[in-house]
């Protein structure tokens, strides 16, 4: 079963940041936390993931707190092809992936 | 990168009838491959869980005698569904784990939409 919690729909102005929140208060330890995006009628596409410590690669930035128990997802600039459904997955590495319901991102122009 | 294909991308069916769909990891070796069922507006469900030279394992209340996984090579995956019926209609789609440097995590495929008339 899904171990995350994420707003079901956010809006975001096209050029600002996106920022999208997601807990998982009951992960452990050794469980990483991965996000990936849906666009419609696709396959979900690897975004970032990270264990502690914050992550940023060319999509986004991952910010992890402390105790690990939520994290933010961040599109420094966000475009209207950024419009999709973001998941947040805690998983063991090579564990299988159990989707929650994530949230549905709506770049606006 | 990590390319994973799925084939093919739809496909109509006769109600009773068998389709296959293929999962296939292009520049790299999947020893496990996992199948997804998504029916519309609703989430990615785990189906099982695809392990090269041996069986599935299925997640609860996924019937392994309709929805037949063979994984008989490091790159290739298929899932039967047998007898399809109209409630079997879905977008199926196929993931592998690929460790390419920094940046490992689950490749998934285009997925397959699936009808059943």
């Amino acid at each position: 079963d899904a171990k995350t919690t994420q707003p079901p729909s956010m809006d975001c102005a096209e050029g600002r940041a996106a920022n999208l929140p997601c807990n998982h208060s009951t992960i452990s330890g050794n469980e990483y936390v991965y996000w990936y995006r849906q666009i419609h009628s696709q396959g979900p596409q690897y975004i970032i993931h990270g264990l502690k410590n914050n992550e940023t690669n060319e999509m986004a930035s991952l910010i992890i707190t402390e105790d690990r128990k939520s994290s933010t997802l961040i599109l420094p600039h966000a475009t209207l092809r950024d419009t999709a459904v973001y998941y947040c997955i805690v998983s063991l590495t090579g564990n299988q992936f159990y989707f929650g319901t994530g949230t549905s991102l709506t770049v606006i122009p | 990168g990590a390319v994973v294909s799925q084939h093919p991308s739809r496909v109509i069916c006769k109600s009773g009838t068998s389709v296959k769909i293929e999962c296939r990891s292009l520049d790299f070796q999947a020893t496990t491959m996992f199948w997804y069922r998504q029916f519309p507006k609703q989430s990615l469900m785990l189906m099982a869980t695809s392990n090269e030279g041996s069986k599935a394992t299925y997640e609860q209340g996924v019937e392994k005698d309709k929805f037949l996984i063979n994984h008989a090579s490091l790159t290739l995956s298929t899932l039967t569904v047998t007898s399809a019926h109209p409630e079997d209609s879905s977008f199926y789609i196929c993931s592998a784990e690929a460790r390419q440097g920094k940046n490992y995590g689950y490749t998934f495929g285009s997925g397959t939409r699936l009808t059943v008339v």
